[in-house]
């Protein structure tokens, strides 16, 4: 069975404080994704990673995979009450079913 | 920017009734999916359909379940008489490869 873990599962931080929040597995898998969900809607992509050791930015977020692509993080920098959400990391083996983790649920406090 | 739809948004039903519930993936995937996410739980995966047959299911992918895909853009999971416990939230995905991208759900209440 694969488990991904994320941790912190609630982080509440102040306004400008930069953040990571971890996503661990003991599987492998080809790419990890990363989501945002806001209730009652959707997950939104947010990344993929799909190389060991890659790191992509999206404006004040940095995502990076792990050299052994069983874990990712997620730092942002000068968090802003925009980015409070919950954020979902999900690895994949291909076009296989995405493996969510638990969750963390991120607020902002202005 | 092209979206994953889903109908309806709501749906409420009677325990032991069945319901339908659509989906139209990006026009140009191939590989649809199916998750539910109960409240408070984690996204939870279903099935997935490739080439106009399942892929995998799950465990929770019972006989009280089935997918099709009609036509060339709608993708649907029927849920023959259903349970309390199946009231959750219902999300279609669809890919091209290894990017799942989700529609908004249909949230079925069973009373």
């Amino acid at each position: 069975t694969q488990l991904l873990e994320q941790s912190p599962q609630f982080l509440s931080i102040q306004e400008g404080e930069n953040l990571t929040v971890y996503c661990n597995s003991s599987s492998v898998f080809s790419s990890l994704q990363w989501y945002r969900q806001e209730p009652g809607e959707g997950p939104v992509l947010l990344v993929t990673v799909v190389t060991g050791g890659e790191v992509k930015k999206l404006k004040r977020l940095t995502f990076q995979f792990g050299d052994a692509r069983k874990d990712s993080s997620l730092h942002i920098t000068a968090a802003q009450p925009g980015d409070t959400g919950l954020y979902l990391c999900a690895g994949a083996r291909g076009n296989e079913k995405l493996t969510f983790g638990t969750g963390t649920r991120l607020t902002i406090i202005p | 920017e092209p979206e994953v739809t889903q109908t309806p948004s709501h749906q409420v039903t009677q325990m032991g009734q069945e319901v339908i519930l659509r989906c139209v993936p990006i026009s140009n995937h191939l590989y649809f999916y199916w998750y539910r996410q109960i409240l408070g739980q984690k996204v939870e995966f279903l099935v997935s359909f490739y080439n106009n047959e399942i892929s995998e299911k799950s465990e929770i992918f019972d006989d009280q379940f089935s997918v099709e895909r009609p036509d060339g853009s709608n993708f649907t999971l029927k849920i023959r008489s259903t349970k309390l416990e199946d009231s959750a939230m219902y999300f279609c995905a669809s890919s091209a490869y290894n990017e799942q991208f989700f529609g908004p759900g249909t949230r079925l209440t069973v009373l």
